[in-house]
């Protein structure tokens, strides 16, 4: 089937820290992997997405490489601001309008 | 642009009463739109898909009679709990898409927290 691995727990770092989240995926074929993330009280906006093998997708800093020998879509930023405090999900589309979502990671910034 | 909003955003109830929860897409039409469960610490996970008009689709193990979705417009969707039970406390988040055709865009409210006692 198709599914996205998130690693558990949350992550908690402080201002101008190195962030690394890690994604795993199972699926048919090669799908369209995403990061979204959700801000307090806010809907899941779509942060970056990558269509095919070896694209990188980037915004706001953030980076994610679709790597599929690992059938990985590490999430990283270089260097994280108390702003970026969120809730962060991988997610991967597997057509007929179907997305299938991680777990999240709670990210936590400290000034 | 594309915003969705969701009401409301948090509601409690007695076991036994039925709830609705509305979620419209502000600045774009909707043709299809989405309602996902998400439990504590866990992913989200589709429940069904509504098209403008027409009847939803429901993911496998998920019961249509308790969970009656109707889109009857193209900015607004409604998901009414019937006789909800504790089991039913969660949160509910609608995401909605503009167009036809597959596409894998889709933009989300900001959930409905039900807390059934």
């Amino acid at each position: 089937g198709n599914s996205v691995t998130q690693m558990e727990g949350p992550v908690t770092l402080s201002e101008e820290a190195f962030l690394t989240i890690n994604c795993t995926y199972t699926a048919t074929g090669y799908p369209s992997l995403f990061w979204y993330v959700q801000y307090p009280g806010e809907g899941l906006q779509l942060l970056l997405k990558a269509t095919k093998a070896d694209d990188k997708g980037s915004n706001k800093g953030f980076e994610a490489t679709y790597r599929k020998e690992t059938t990985s879509f590490h999430l990283e930023k270089g260097s994280v601001q108390v702003s970026d405090s969120a809730v962060y999900f991988c997610a991967l589309y597997y057509g007929n309008n179907r997305l299938a979502f991680g777990k999240g990671n709670q990210v936590v910034v400290i000034p | 642009g594309a915003v969705v909003s969701q009401h409301p955003s948090w509601v409690i109830c007695k076991s036994g009463t039925s709830v609705k929860i509305e979620c419209r897409s502000l600045d774009f039409q909707a043709t299809t739109m989405f309602w996902y469960r998400q439990f504590p610490k866990q992913s989200l996970m589709l429940m069904a898909t509504s098209n403008e008009g027409s009847k939803a689709t429901y993911e496998q193990g998920v019961e249509k009679d308790k969970f009656l979705i109707n889109h009857a417009s193209l900015t607004l969707s409604t998901l009414t709990v019937t006789s909800a039970h504790p089991e039913d406390s969660s949160f509910y988040i609608c995401s909605a898409r503009a167009g036809k055709g597959d596409t894998d865009t889709q933009y989300f409210g900001p959930g409905t927290r039900l807390t059934v006692l």
